[in-house]
């Protein structure tokens, strides 16, 4: 799997959106970027993945740069139950497992 | 997305015992994965489970520490044996699942937290 990095931890206000930023400059043309969080003391939760087109769901927007060496989750209103340790991952598709680094710890603030 | 049971959610060990983890499935799916989370630590891979043929473990982990089955594609238990304080961690399950064209998604149970006094 590409390492990624990603910063040790980050702030947000209430209602604003958060935009977490991950580097992922060695990922192969194979690898989509997958996103989790964790929030203390439950199991990893899926937001979203994407290969090399922008993806949006209900939870999230991914933002893959053309490269795809870097990209950018977007929380569009965080709120205090986002807050929570989010892992970017990125790794083939199929029969593998995911290779966790440490996150970023996300504190959303009142 | 599957759902993931795990049992127990909690539990309280003694030094020297074992304790299975279960882990159930609302669908079929091929492969499944076991994590260990250890106090303030991320994830790391314990094994990967195929139904029908042996875990391939994760160097650093070894069959007789923690055995697994898989006995069909909706159920798997993981063992963690002969405890000792440092095996007091979460344990996670996790499956895959297929989506096409839109690669695979893997999801994640709630974890098991055992903790070896």
């Amino acid at each position: 799997d590409a390492k990624t990095t990603q910063p040790t931890s980050m702030d947000c206000a209430e209602g604003r959106a958060a935009n977490l930023p991950c580097n992922h400059s060695t990922i192969s043309g194979n690898e989509y970027v997958y996103w989790y969080r964790q929030i203390h003391s439950q199991g990893p939760q899926y937001i979203i993945h994407g290969l090399k087109n922008n993806e949006t769901n209900e939870m999230a927007s991914l933002i893959i740069t053309e490269d795809r060496k870097s990209s950018t989750l977007i929380l569009p209103h965080a709120t205090l139950r986002d807050t929570a340790v989010y892992y970017c991952i990125a790794s083939p598709s199929g029969n593998t497992p995911l290779v966790f680094g440490k996150g970023t710890r996300l504190s959303v603030i009142a | 997305s599957a759902v993931i049971s795990q049992k127990p959610s909690r539990d309280i060990c003694q030094r020297g015992t074992s304790l299975t983890i279960q882990c159930q499935v609302d669908s079929q799916v091929t492969m499944m994965f076991w994590y260990r989370q250890q106090p303030g630590q991320s994830l790391t891979l314990i094994a990967t489970a195929n139904q029908g043929s042996e875990a391939t473990y994760e160097s650093g982990f070894v069959i007789d520490k923690f055995p697994i089955s898989r006995p069909n594609l909706t159920f798997s238990t993981l063992t963690v044996s002969n405890m000792s304080p440092e095996d007091s961690s979460i344990y996670l399950c996790s499956v895959e699942e297929t989506h096409g064209w839109y690669g695979n998604t893997i999801y994640f149970g709630e974890g098991s937290w055992l903790t070896v006094v």
